[in-house]
Formats: C-alpha cells, structure tokens, sequence
C-alpha cells in the first residue's frame, strides 16, 4: 500500500469547514483511498472512501486532485463532536486489510 | 443491531498468565479482524480472517493465536501474556474486500 502523510494535528473553530490533508504521492491506479476517525478511547469510524472522483456523503466530502496525490477531507460545519484523530489510508482494490498510520488529531474548540 | 462486541471490556493479567478475548459481530460479515492500538499510534493488525474457519497473520501476529470456528465470532488468545502486550484490542467486521470495517468499543489490557 502506498505510504500517507497526515499534518499530526489541526485546530478547527466549532462551525467552520475543517479541511484536513493527506499526502499520498505513492499512490498507484487501484489504490483507493480510505478516511476513518478515532473518538477519544472508542474504536475507529468509517467516513468515507474514494478512488479518483470526489465522493460526498452525510459525514463529509472527500476531494481528490487529479494527479490522486494528495487528498482532503471536508467536515463542513466542525462541531465539538468532531473533535478526533483522523485517519488516511491508501488500500489496493482487492485488499481486504487497512494499514494505519498515526493520522492527525483535529480540535474543534467553542 | 448490536454491532461488533467485545469481551471483556478490561482486564489485568499477570506475566505468563493466559486468556481469550471474544469479539461477536451480528452483522452476517464475511471477514473480522484483530488489531491492537499503543499510546500515541495508530492501530496495527494482528491477524484477520476471510470466511468461518480461515485465519491469516497480520502486521503483528507474534505472541497471539485467532480461531473462527463460528461465522459470527473471532477468538483472539493470548497463550502466555507478556508486558509489551499491554495494549487496547479493538475487534472489527467487514462484509468483504473493499467494504468499510465496522469495529468494536475495544479491550484495555495490561500485563504486568
């Protein structure tokens, strides 16, 4: 699986966009790439996946460049919920196993 | 739905003692997976399986043994605990490859 680098943490003001990176420039043509987010002491959540194209669902879009080296996830409207750390990960299709990095821990404050 | 479940939630053992922890998913998913999480890291796979009866080794199998003799369940054991398995274990179930990985709330284990 191609390697990602994560900022170790951002801050987030309660009700703006949190924009979060994920560099993966390693990323080959069937590596799709996978967002998880870890509450304090509670096991991991899925947010949201993509290959190439920009996906959206209820959580969170995800924004891929062309080139798929890099990504970012959108929380749009950051509440205190949110606040987590967060987790890229590239996974090859056909792949069943998630390798996970450190990722970056997102504050959302009042 | 319960989800995935994990038990027990915590547990202290002592250095060469064994256990089992249970990890229960009633979700009908194909595949399950053992991970274990250290301070300040992100989760490392210890074992995992494809289907009722099939395990392969993870990212960190030394010191563990899986077995999935029921569909539902997956066994992590621990034949003689040392400190540096002191850890939380979170259990997770998928339905197959490329599917989300749903997983449980976590066991918090210490050896000492």
């Amino acid at each position: 699986d191609a390697k990602t680098t994560q900022p170790t943490s951002m801050d987030c003001a309660e009700g703006r966009a949190a924009n979060l990176p994920c560099n993966h420039s390693t990323i080959s043509g069937n590596e799709y790439v996978y967002w998880y987010r870890q509450i304090h002491s509670q096991g991991p959540q899925y947010i949201i996946h993509g290959l190439k194209n920009n996906e959206t669902n209820e959580m969170a879009s995800l924004i891929i460049t062309e080139d798929r080296k890099s990504s970012t996830l959108i929380l749009p409207h950051a509440t205190l919920r949110d606040t987590a750390v967060y987790y890229c990960i590239v996974r090859e299709s056909g792949y069943s196993t998630l390798t996970f990095g450190k990722g970056t821990m997102l504050l959302v404050s009042p | 739905n319960a989800g995935v479940t994990q038990t027990p939630k915590f547990r202290v053992l002592k250095t060469g003692q064994s256990m089992t922890l249970l990890c229960a998913q009633d979700m009908n998913h194909e595949y399950m997976y053992w991970y274990r999480q250290d301070p300040g890291m992100g989760l490392r796979l210890i074992h995992y399986s494809v289907g009722e009866g099939t395990t392969a080794k993870g990212e960190v199998p030394d010191g563990y043994n899986v077995s999935r003799l029921k569909k539902q369940n997956f066994l992590l054991g621990l034949e003689s605990a040392a400190p540096s398995q002191t850890s939380v274990y979170f259990c997770a179930s998928s339905y197959s490859t490329g599917y989300e990985q749903f997983f449980g709330p976590g066991t918090r284990l210490t050896v000492l």
